[in-house]
């Protein structure tokens, strides 16, 4: 099984709301990642919970704070955000962090997200 | 820094055709290597990569790409192209050693044409 499950598949937030997003994987992956994609462009890494502790923050506003509960659940919080934050979000999970050759990347389907 | 080209951000092939997507990373050090597709409205699967073992890699839905270190590419291949391929592509690359993150590329775009 090889199955990272996002909900919600989309959503539709205005700029005052607090929302979450959540990721689930089930492969005893222990690093997940939040990337952002917008129309026509690659993924953009933000985070990467290594063993559940944050390793990488690329720099991302604090209106978005991610949470890893567990070693299979990661969320990602969205407070105050501005309509330009409207994009796919996805969510990916690794064997082991970034950097080894088992670090292949199995992404779930995204949570597509508009900010009014 | 590592970084990959991808050749062509739009590619046309007709059902049946060859389907040839470019991919160039530059790194003194050979990496590792990724393909993944991206259907509309979906999440990344992976189609195929390379971890420094055989330099010819197979992948699911009849796709290959070869590892050329003397041309630093690693080109993605597909010898008689099916409606459904039609997607966009990403190459993807890891620096080997150390934790760094993934690099994707810009990106192609394949239109198959009945």
């Amino acid at each position: 099984d090889t199955e990272v499950t996002q909900t919600p598949k989309h959503l539709v937030m205005g700029m005052t709301n607090k929302k979450s997003l959540k990721c689930e994987q089930h492969m005893g992956h222990r690093a997940m990642y939040w990337y952002k994609q917008k129309a026509k462009k690659p993924p953009e890494l933000m985070f990467v919970y290594s063993y559940e502790k944050l390793s990488i923050n690329e720099s991302v506003p604090s209106r978005f704070s991610p949470e890893c509960p567990n070693s299979s659940l990661l969320n990602l919080h969205l407070h105050a955000l501005q309509p330009e934050d409207s994009a796919l979000y996805l969510c990916a999970s690794s064997a082991s962090p970034p950097g080894t050759a088992l670090e292949t990347q199995y992404f779930g389907p995204g949570t597509r997200l508009l900010v009014l | 820094a590592q970084s990959v080209t991808q050749l062509g951000s739009h590619v046309s092939v007709s059902e049946g055709a060859l389907v040839l997507l470019r991919c160039n990373y530059s790194s003194s050090v050979p990496p590792y290597l990724f393909w993944y597709v991206q259907y509309p409205n979906q999440g990344l699967q992976l189609l195929l990569k390379y971890t420094s073992a055989a330099t010819l890699v197979k992948g699911i839905n009849g796709f290959e790409a070869e590892f050329k270190k003397s041309e630093t590419s690693f080109h993605l291949t597909k010898p008689s192209a099916h409606m459904s391929d039609a997607a966009e592509y990403f190459c993807a690359v890891i620096p080997s050693g150390g934790y760094q993150k993934v690099t994707f590329g810009t990106g192609t775009k394949l239109q198959v044409i009945p």
